[in-house]
Order: C-alpha cells, then sequence, then structure tokens
C-alpha cells in the first residue's frame, strides 16, 4: 500500500505522560501536514511542512506539541505532559509539489489520556 | 475569521432518494473549495475540488458540487444515493491549511 500511514493507530496513555506518533508521506510528497479531530468535529489544522521545513504552526499547537521531519520524509508529533484535552485522532496527510492543495490522509492515530 | 459551515449534521435518506448537503464558507484568500468522504471504518478520501473555472464540479461516485460565489456556497449533491453512500461529508476551504466543517453524518437505509 502506497498510501499516507500512522503508528501507533492507538496509543493510550496516563495523564502526564510523553506520547510520540509517527507519520510516513506517500513518496516523494514533499509536503506533510498534521491535523486534530475530536467528537463531532471536522479535523483542525495544526502544522505543515514542505520538506524539512516546518511553515506554519497553529495557535493550537500549544508549547508541550512538537513537531518534526528531519530528513523530509516521516514526520513525528510528540505531545509532552498530556492532558485529557489531548484525547482527539491525530491526523497526518501529505500532497506533491504541484498539487499542494490535494491532501491525501493517513487513517490517524486515536489518542486516549485517561 | 475562516470558517465552513455545515447546514445539517445527520441526514437520513432512502435508497433512490435526492441528496443536497449544503455549505457555505468565510474565507480571505482564493477560494479552493473541497468536500472529503469518510467512510466507516475508513479515513479520509478526497471526493471533490473546485480551484477555478467551471463553478459545477464532478467527484467520484456520482457526486458533484456547485461553486455559487455569491452565495459563499459549495452544495454537494447526487440525484440518486446508495446504501454504499453511507458516510460522514466534511466540506472545506483553503490552500496550505485547510479549514473543514464539522461534517455531515449521511445514513442510507436499504
Amino acid at each position: 500500500d502506497t498510501g499516507v500511514s500512522q503508528n501507533p493507530r492507538h496509543k493510550i496513555t496516563k495523564r502526564g505522560q510523553n506520547v510520540t506518533f509517527r507519520c510516513d508521506p506517500i513518496s516523494e510528497h514533499n509536503r506533510l501536514y498534521w491535523y486534530r479531530q475530536t467528537l463531532g468535529q471536522g479535523p483542525e489544522f495544526l502544522t505543515y511542512f514542505q520538506n524539512e521545513a516546518q511553515l506554519e504552526k497553529s495557535r493550537l499547537l500549544s508549547d508541550r506539541f512538537s513537531a518534526e521531519r528531519p530528513k523530509g520524509s516521516f514526520s513525528t508529533l510528540e505531545i509532552q505532559r498530556t492532558e485529557q484535552g489531548d484525547s482527539a485522532m491525530y491526523l497526518c496527510a501529505s500532497s506533491v509539489l504541484g498539487l499542494e492543495y490535494e491532501q491525501y490522509f493517513g487513517p490517524g492515530t486515536r489518542l486516549t489520556v485517561t | 475569521a475562516q470558517s465552513v459551515s455545515q447546514h445539517n449534521h445527520h441526514v437520513i435518506l432512502s435508497e433512490a432518494a435526492s441528496l443536497e448537503l449544503g455549505c457555505n464558507y468565510s474565507y480571505g484568500g482564493t477560494v479552493n473549495l473541497f468536500w472529503y468522504v469518510q467512510y466507516p471504518g475508513q479515513h479520509l478520501q478526497l471526493l471533490l475540488k473546485y480551484f477555478s473555472g467551471d463553478p459545477l464540479v464532478k467527484g467520484i461516485k456520482g457526486f458533484e458540487a456547485e461553486f455559487i460565489k455569491s452565495k459563499f456556497s459549495f452544495n454537494l449533491r447526487k440525484p440518486s444515493v446508495q446504501w454504499s453512500d453511507t458516510a460522514e461529508y466534511f466540506c472545506a476551504v483553503g490552500g496550505d491549511k485547510i479549514i473543514f466543517g464539522k461534517g455531515t453524518r449521511l445514513h442510507i437505509l436499504p
């Protein structure tokens, strides 16, 4: 399968713990996006990368959140000192240069903070 | 503020009925409009998009949408729905970042 992949698919953690999610975009897609989706809402933009450069961050991305894309391929999203309000589906998407606005989404990582 | 408003949160139709899902947007830049669909247990998929040109756009599975600039609307339509269209539908606007509506859950009765 050559689609966007995300790992893990589910993560249960206790409040205060750190978690890290991984996203592998479609091969040769130079843009990578992170979104968050809570129950009853549409996805909300968090941040995006063009190659390894992080170009924009939403104000939703507090200082407990950090995203990286060190080699311009896969990306990680880390949440430090998790809170119950962080419980959500975290979605990754990617797009290719020239068709930046056609974003292909992965299956998401569902985070539950207890 | 940039936003997308979907009129219906939950729609129930019988097979073969016609469908229209409303979407209005508020966006300050160049308007790129999308409808995404999420079938049960699957990830978000692009259903159709509008960037420019013909305001009536056709997507996959018989869906179409019409961009009406004067009404800031981008409604999704399908003349005859099928049970397999049961899904959640998201209207969205944007470019580098996409702003999504809250979604409409469509349930088709067999």
